[in-house]
């Protein structure tokens, strides 16, 4: 059963600086990963989609790397601000598009 | 585009109502999805659709019943509401399953009493 873990499960950092978040997954068979934004009591705003046979995305300040093999991604987000606060849901995701999402990790960029 | 839209956007029933949850994309996408986030769990995957007048189950599709009568529309019903369900709902839809990214709606808060 494929299971996504996103650790730190909480990171604060002052704005300005660069930072990665974590996602790991059990599985390597995946037809996709994608990274989400979540606002406290909003919906899921998609990042970033990296196909299982890319090794990474890029969009503006954010960069998503998938490592198939070791179960990994990374998003890198760049220069960090204060409007980058959120909680950050990386998904795994399979041929008939059913995603697997982790925990999150909930960012607060401090200015 | 109003993308993929919820109603209600809040809701409370009592133990043992029944409602219905609707979800609405105007981006003509084939497959259609109903996730539960709840706090400590994440989100998880409750029915899903590839195509009008088709449904599939997900990962927790217990006490709950969905319907695909139109592309554009994905229906969520609770038919005896538990305490349990109590959660908030995400409806969310994609172009072609496994290549494009799935756009999500603003979510329904339901509280079960």
């Amino acid at each position: 059963k494929q299971e996504v873990t996103q650790i730190p499960a909480a990171l604060s950092v002052p704005e300005g600086e660069n930072l990665v978040l974590n996602c790991s997954f059990t599985d390597s068979a995946i037809y996709n990963l994608q990274w989400f934004r979540q606002d406290p009591g909003k919906g899921l705003t998609s990042l970033l989609l990296i196909q299982s046979s890319q090794r990474e995305q890029t969009s503006g300040r954010l960069n998503a790397s998938l490592d198939k093999s070791s179960g990994r991604s990374t998003l890198y987000i760049a220069a960090s601000q204060p409007g980058d606060s959120a909680t950050y849901l990386c998904a795994v995701g399979s041929n008939t598009g059913k995603l697997i999402f982790g925990q999150g990790t909930t960012l607060q960029v401090k200015p | 585009n109003a993308g993929v839209t919820q109603t209600p956007k809040f809701r409370v029933l009592k133990t043992g109502q029944s409602m219905t949850l609707l979800c609405a994309q105007d981006m003509n996408h084939e497959y259609m999805y109903w996730y539960r986030q709840d706090p400590g769990m994440g989100l998880r995957l409750i029915h899903y659709s590839v195509g009008e007048g088709t449904t599939a189950k997900g990962e927790v599709p217990d006490g709950y019943n969905v319907s695909r009568l139109k592309k554009q529309n994905f229906l969520l019903g609770l038919e005896s509401a538990a305490p349990s369900q109590t959660s908030v709902y995400f409806c969310a839809s994609s172009d072609v399953a496994g290549v494009t990214e799935q756009f999500f709606g603003p979510g329904t808060r339901l509280t079960v009493l």
